[in-house]
């Protein structure tokens, strides 16, 4: 089974900074990963699919990149709503769909 | 605009059962895989079964395998996750999940509360 491994577990910022969360397989999945946001009480909200394509609706601060086995998620200029809950997931292959196990972003 | 609506968590004993449902609308149920998707109380997501457009394929997570069941209903446009022999660690609110044709989830419903204890 493919395992995805996110860091760090938690991150504290400030309003403006630019944050990069880190996701790696362990093994290619190639560009087929995506990233969730998560607020406390709700449903997951799907950022960016196919490790750099930014979902309709989501605000141009949000980036990703990356292929093969590591990944990021990049929020530039920081705003009060994006502190949340971001998981990554790859969709390479049933694996069977493994989350990263979470990345809680804080206030510093 | 997608809609997924779950319904039919509670409260339920160990080795009890229980019924999930997720009424979809918005689009056309019957073109997509559908999956659930389930939260343990203060953890990460967890994919636990997903089905396909027609229900030929369904796949589970080992942590459920043997003990939850996923059916849909095309023409109702409902998906539904039968859970039988329930543990405590079955504890969680669970989602439905729409998937895109390349499998990520790009719809997600609201979650439905399920509580496994004595």
């Amino acid at each position: 089974d493919i395992q995805m491994t996110q860091s760090p577990s938690t991150l504290s910022a400030s309003v403006g900074d630019r944050v990069t969360i880190t996701c790696r397989a362990s093994q290619s999945i190639g560009s087929w990963l995506a990233w969730y946001q998560q607020k406390p009480g709700e449903a997951p909200k799907l950022l960016i699919y196919k490790a750099s394509s930014l979902e309709s609706g989501v605000p141009s601060r949000f980036s990703g990149s990356g292929s093969g086995a590591e990944f990021t998620l990049t929020i530039s200029g920081l705003q009060p709503d994006d502190f949340a809950t971001y998981y990554c997931h790859q969709y390479n292959t049933y694996s069977p769909y493994p989350f990263g196990q979470g990345t809680k972003l804080e206030i510093k | 605009q997608v809609q997924l609506v779950e319904s039919g968590g509670g409260l339920v004993r160990p080795g009890g059962s229980l019924t999930l449902s997720c009424a979809a609308s918005g689009f056309t149920f019957s073109d997509y895989y559908m999956s659930w998707i389930r939260q343990a109380p203060g953890k990460g997501l967890e994919w636990i079964s997903y089905i396909s457009s027609r229900s030929r394929t369904k796949q589970y997570a080992d942590s459920v395998k043997g003990r939850f069941t996923i059916s849909r209903d095309n023409a109702k446009n409902s998906l539904y996750l039968q859970m039988n022999s329930l543990k405590s660690e079955d504890t969680g609110v669970y989602f439905c999940a729409r998937e895109d044709p390349t499998d990520y989830f790009d719809s997600w419903g609201q979650g439905t509360p399920v509580t496994v204890s004595s």
